[in-house]
């Protein structure tokens, strides 16, 4: 079975300093991978994805994250942080040859942005 | 255009009430997905429908949840006898095709039971 550890359920960074959001999943095959973010109230919005083509993923919003096979992990990165990105970030995976029709998720990461 | 919409978008109920939560996917999307979000926590998977057929039902908690999608595009996930651990929000996702990596994310449905 697959599963996705969000190291840091808080994370709290200053504006305009790198942000850092960590994913590890546990799976037999490298899965597609993913981040979603969720503002309060609303429902999860794709930040980026990767589907074993580039191993650094550009994504929505200045983020990026690389996949790394050998560390098992897909962190999620932004240069300067903006106060508009406190949010909850949810990293998720789905076997990337079938056998499971939902994504699985992490807990959560809760990211909080320093005035 | 037009996205993934849920209603209600906030539901009380009290316990051993019935429950159902609608979901309007993209138009035209042939996958849809529901999920159920605990408080603190992330989705997790519930079921899974491509078109009017329910391919995988195996995250339903228990036999009190039952989903449907008779035409292929509404759907709606009832909850038989609600109990306290049901509250959450109810999450539905819709993907174009029958690749499952492509969601599109619906508000939600918060769902309290006292």
């Amino acid at each position: 079975a697959q599963s996705v550890t969000q190291l840091g359920s808080h994370v709290s960074v200053s504006e305009g300093a790198l942000v850092l959001l960590r994913c590890n999943y546990s799976s037999s095959v490298p899965p597609y991978l993913f981040w979603y973010v969720q503002y309060p109230n609303q429902g999860l919005q794709l930040l980026l994805k990767y589907t074993s083509a580039a191993t650094l993923v550009k994504g929505i919003n200045g983020f990026e994250a690389e996949f790394k096979k050998s560390e098992t992990s897909f962190h999620l990165t932004k240069p300067s942080a903006h106060m508009s990105d406190a949010a909850e970030y949810f990293c998720a995976v789905i076997p990337s040859g079938g056998g499971a029709d939902g994504l699985t998720f992490g807990k959560g990461t809760h990211l909080i942005i320093q005035p | 255009g037009a996205g993934v919409s849920q209603s209600p978008r906030y539901k009380v109920a009290k316990r051993g009430q019935d429950v159902a939560l609608r979901c309007d996917p993209i138009s035209g999307h042939v996958s849809l997905f529901w999920y159920q979000q605990a408080l603190g926590q992330g989705p997790e998977f519930l079921t899974y429908f491509q078109n009017e057929a329910q391919l995988d039902k195996s995250g339903l908690p228990s036999d009190r949840f039952f989903a449907e999608r008779p035409e292929g595009s509404v759907s709606t996930l009832k909850i038989q006898r609600t109990q306290q651990e049901d509250s959450a929000v109810y999450l539905c996702a819709s993907s174009p095709t029958s690749r499952k990596e492509t969601q599109y994310f619906g508000p939600g449905t918060r769902l309290l039971v006292l």
